[in-house]
């Protein structure tokens, strides 16, 4: 399994502004994945970021509201960009681990409070 | 229809009862499933997965997968209040379904000692 870290673990920001959220993997992976969780809602995809490539995103997202960055195979930001309190939520980095079957690993989480 | 339906719960269960938790899904291109844990305030982790049908046991827990109902489960013996946690069920399909990851909401589930 691999090791994810996040930062922020979580934040309260203004609306209008915007905010990085940065993920680390302790290992080399080609494809790292944010998702974001609303309450009472399943996890949603939101782009799969593809290192050497530009980030593709899922239907509903945009990458003028969530630029996402990936310099290299252990760290991927995704910014969430002029913020409304519908943004408020848990974004969560994930990573595709070895082996066959290759299940998610997930980070803990950035918690997201828009005011 | 969603592509994966799970009862939100929340179930509340004394220590030490066997625990159920379901979800049922549309597509019959899923070949893989998982079990994800999530504690309040982490990110989720993964607990068990199988491929195809049938069953597979890890300590207290097992996970089967009936294929031809389009039905999962993940059994919990014995529970502990440390298994209090929300449970999200997944799965992924292979070749044109893509690689991407179908999520239920979640259960809820809390083990009063």
């Amino acid at each position: 399994s691999a090791v994810i870290s996040q930062k922020p673990s979580r934040d309260i920001c203004q609306r209008g502004t915007s905010l990085t959220i940065q993920c680390q993997v302790d290992s080399q992976v080609t494809m790292m994945f944010w998702y974001r969780q609303q309450p009472g809602q399943s996890l949603t995809l939101i782009a799969t970021a593809n290192q050497g490539s530009e980030a593709t995103y899922e239907s509903g997202f945009v990458i003028d509201k969530f630029p996402i960055s990936r310099p290299n195979l252990t760290f991927s930001t995704l910014t969430v960009s002029n913020m409304s309190p519908e943004d408020s939520s848990i974004y969560l980095c994930s990573v595709w681990g070895t082996g066959a079957m290759g299940a998610q690993y997930f980070g803990p989480g950035t918690r997201l409070l828009v005011l | 229809q969603k592509e994966v339906e799970q009862d939100p719960g929340p179930l509340s269960v004394p220590e030490g009862a066997i625990v159920s938790l379901n979800c049922t899904y549309s597509n019959s291109a899923f070949q893989y499933f998982m079990w994800y844990r999530q504690y309040s305030r982490k990110g989720p982790e993964l607990l068990m997965y199988t491929y195809s049908s049938g069953n597979k046991e890890d300590g207290r827990f097992t996970a089967q997968v009936d294929k031809s109902s389009k039905y999962i489960s993940l059994f919990i013996r014995d529970s502990q209040p440390s298994d209090s946690a929300t449970y999200l069920c997944a799965m992924k399909g292979t070749g044109n379904t893509g690689n991407q990851f179908y999520f239920g909401t979640g259960t809820s589930l809390t083990v009063i000692p």
